[in-house]
């Protein structure tokens, strides 16, 4: 299976602080890349899918891009809202695979 | 609007068994393939498989196959996740997804259930 690294796996940061996720996959995965967030107790939501466009309603502070095997998550300007757990997923071979998890915490 | 809910949280001793289910609503759900999701307590989500509502057709991950059987009752749009013989490393919250219909990302989302296994 294809592993996929996230760093870092925690970062502080301010309201209104630019936030910048990466992720790397141990093989070329062309742009098949998601990016989901989680609050605690709750289910991933899908923000971003295909490297960078944005799930229907997910605002436009988020944005993703890369390709073959580094992957950004971007945050313009992070909102009280975006704290959270950020995974990605590669869907370009099966089993999908998820990406250990960054940790957006408030500084 | 599409919805997922999923059955209530369950308690089990080693070597039971057990199914969890996964209830659609607000689109057809012969149109499209529902994932499994297991999450441990403060780890990364696993994919476990994924079900056809058309057909019932199964994909499993390699890491589960042998572990888990799914299934599903379009009749009732619903699918099921069991187990024949739980173990404890099996203690985690499995989701229920419904996934894009060419791609595997996972665009609605059930609440989950917690799965609890201890003797």
């Amino acid at each position: 299976a294809i592993q996929m690294t996230q760093s870092p796996s925690s970062l502080s940061a301010s309201v209104g602080d630019r936030v910048t996720i990466s992720c790397r996959a141990s093989r070329d995965i062309r742009d098949d890349l998601g990016w989901y967030k989680q609050k605690p107790g709750k289910a991933p939501e899908l923000l971003i899918y295909g490297t960078s466009t944005l799930q229907s309603g997910v605002p436009s502070r988020f944005s993703g891009s890369g390709s073959d095997t580094d992957f950004t998550l971007t945050i313009s300007s992070l909102q009280p809202e975006d704290f959270a757990t950020y995974y990605c997923l590669q869907d370009y071979s099966y089993p999908p695979t998820f990406g250990g998890g960054t940790k957006v915490e408030i500084k | 609007e599409v919805q997922l809910v999923q059955s209530g949280a369950e308690v089990k001793k080693p070597g039971e068994s057990l199914k969890i289910s996964c209830k659609a609503s607000g689109y057809i759900f012969s149109d499209y393939w529902i994932a499994w999701v297991r999450q441990v307590p403060g780890k990364g989500p696993e994919w476990v498989g994924n079900i056809y509502g058309g057909d019932s057709e199964t994909r499993y991950s390699p890491s589960f196959q042998g572990l888990v059987t799914m299934s599903a009752d379009k009749s009732i749009n619903t699918a099921y996740l069991q187990w024949s013989s739980l173990k404890t490393s099996d203690t985690a919250r499995y989701y229920c997804a419904r996934r894009f219909t060419t791609q595997f990302h996972l665009d609605f989302w059930a609440q989950g259930t917690l799965v609890t296994v201890s003797s």
